[in-house]
């Protein structure tokens, strides 16, 4: 299993700023995930984040809009850049382990107003 | 075009009943299926994963049943606690790589009454 640290739980910020969400896994894994949870929506992934290289991007996300960082195995950052009300979401960080199923962050509750 | 459904976006049941939950899915062909539940404020906890060629897995009161024929998932609770009361997620694995991304469906919200 794999514990998940994902910082900060919640922010309510500005149109036009941006926020740097941090997760930090409790061991070494190879994949991290970023999915976004809108209102009554399912999880929808974000990016794929692996060490040493660029993430990939899934339909509908540009890196310009969310630049993602993965410095080691253990830590990768996303960033909600120029936000307006549509990003108002929670953001979820998640892991696999090698096995088939995934570890969730807490998520961060993001509201912009 | 892909689609996963989860049959209804809220159940509520009495307090020692069963809770059957439906994932249906058109146009995947998962080697895996999982489920998922997720309390508010939480991310998802992982439950039940079950193979392409497994009709049925059970862990405790959940079990799970997948027709690959009909492109169904069932999920069950059997004798319900207001415990379970929360959101149940399923998620399809699509490809032949352990620990990559899954296709998550809205949810079913569970509520169980005492």
């Amino acid at each position: 299993s794999a514990v998940i640290s994902q910082k900060p739980s919640r922010d309510i910020c500005q149109r036009g700023t941006s926020l740097t969400i941090q997760c930090q896994v409790d061991s070494q894994v190879t994949m991290m995930f970023w999915y976004r949870q809108q209102p009554g929506q399912s999880l929808t992934l974000i990016a794929t984040a692996n060490q040493g290289s660029e993430a990939t991007y899934e339909s509908g996300f540009v890196i310009d809009k969310f630049p993602i960082s993965r410095p080691n195995l253990t830590f990768s950052t996303l960033t909600v850049s120029n936000m307006s009300p549509e990003d108002s979401s929670i953001y979820l960080c998640s892991v696999g382990t090698g096995r088939r199923e995934l570890f969730f962050g807490s998520g961060t509750q993001l509201s912009v107003l | 075009s892909q689609k996963i459904e989860q049959n209804s976006e809220a159940l509520n049941i009495q307090e020692g009943k069963t809770a059957t939950l439906t994932c249906n899915y058109t146009n995947y062909s998962p080697a895996y299926l999982q489920w998922y539940r997720q309390d508010p404020g939480r991310g998802p906890v992982f439950l039940l994963l079950i193979r392409e060629n497994e009709k049925e897995k059970r862990k405790e009161r959940l079990k799970v049943t997948f027709d690959t024929t009909l492109k169904q998932s069932l999920f069950h609770i059997t004798a319900s606690q207001p415990a379970d009361s929360a959101t149940y997620l399923c998620a399809l694995d699509n490809t032949n790589q352990a620990g990559t991304a899954l296709i998550f469906g809205k949810g079913t919200t569970l509520s169980v009454s005492s």
